[in-house]
């Protein structure tokens, strides 16, 4: 069965303070691994598409990595806008549409 | 910067009773999505739509569920008779590929009492 786990459940950084997120994922052959970012009450917002190992993608002070087993989201000198649940979501070979979740870390960045 | 739109915010409705949650979606993508996120649990697949008709659909998309793209800019999902454990957010989305990011509405809040 395709799974997607998020590690930790939450995190709480200091201002400033780096740190990294973990999507592990065990799929019947991974099409695309996809973050995302989700403020409470809000749809989530898009973050990065990954599609192969090796492969990263970075956007301000996010860098999003991808293994063959896991993906990472990198956090450096997070600010308290930062704040907010992180999830990470697969696209599985037999399938071009759906996406399975994890259930996301919840950071927290605090001042 | 173009976004998904969905209608209503909230919708409070009594069991068994038909509801219609209503997306615009991004308007130069093709492919259409409705998840949704029971408070505190994962975000769940439901259905995807392209050229028309539905693509895939998971096991919790059964005969109550059904999709309509009924003019050039509306997707809709409707309840035809709603239960206790279809209270939950539903989030359309929309991509312009199948691989590509899907981006998210806001949501509907829907709360059958």
């Amino acid at each position: 069965e395709d799974q997607v786990t998020q590690s930790p459940e939450a995190l709480r950084l200091q201002e400033g303070e780096s740190s990294s997120l973990n999507c592990s994922y065990t799929v019947s052959g991974l099409r695309g691994l996809f973050w995302y970012r989700q403020d409470p009450g809000k749809g989530p917002e898009f973050l990065f598409t990954l599609y192969s190992a090796g492969e990263e993608k970075e956007k301000e002070r996010l860098k999003a990595t991808l293994t063959k087993k896991e993906s990472f989201l990198h956090i450096t000198a997070p600010k308290p806008e930062d704040s907010a649940t992180y999830l990470c979501a697969v696209q599985a070979g037999d399938s071009n549409y759906q996406l399975i979740w994890g259930a996301g870390t919840k950071l927290i960045i605090k001042p | 910067e173009p976004e998904v739109t969905q209608t209503p915010s909230h919708q409070v409705t009594q069991m068994g009773q038909e509801v219609i949650l209503r997306c615009v979606p991004i308007s130069n993508h093709l492919y259409f999505y409705w998840y949704r996120q029971i408070l505190g649990q994962k975000v769940e697949f439901l259905v995807s739509f392209y050229n028309n008709e539905i693509s895939e659909k998971s096991e919790i998309f059964d005969d109550q569920f059904s999709v309509e793209r009924p003019d050039g800019s509306n997707f809709t999902l409707k309840i035809r008779s709603t239960k206790l454990e279809d209270s939950a957010m539903y989030f359309c989305a929309s991509s312009d590929s199948p691989g590509a990011g899907q981006f998210f509405g806001p949501g509907t809040r829907l709360t059958v009492l």
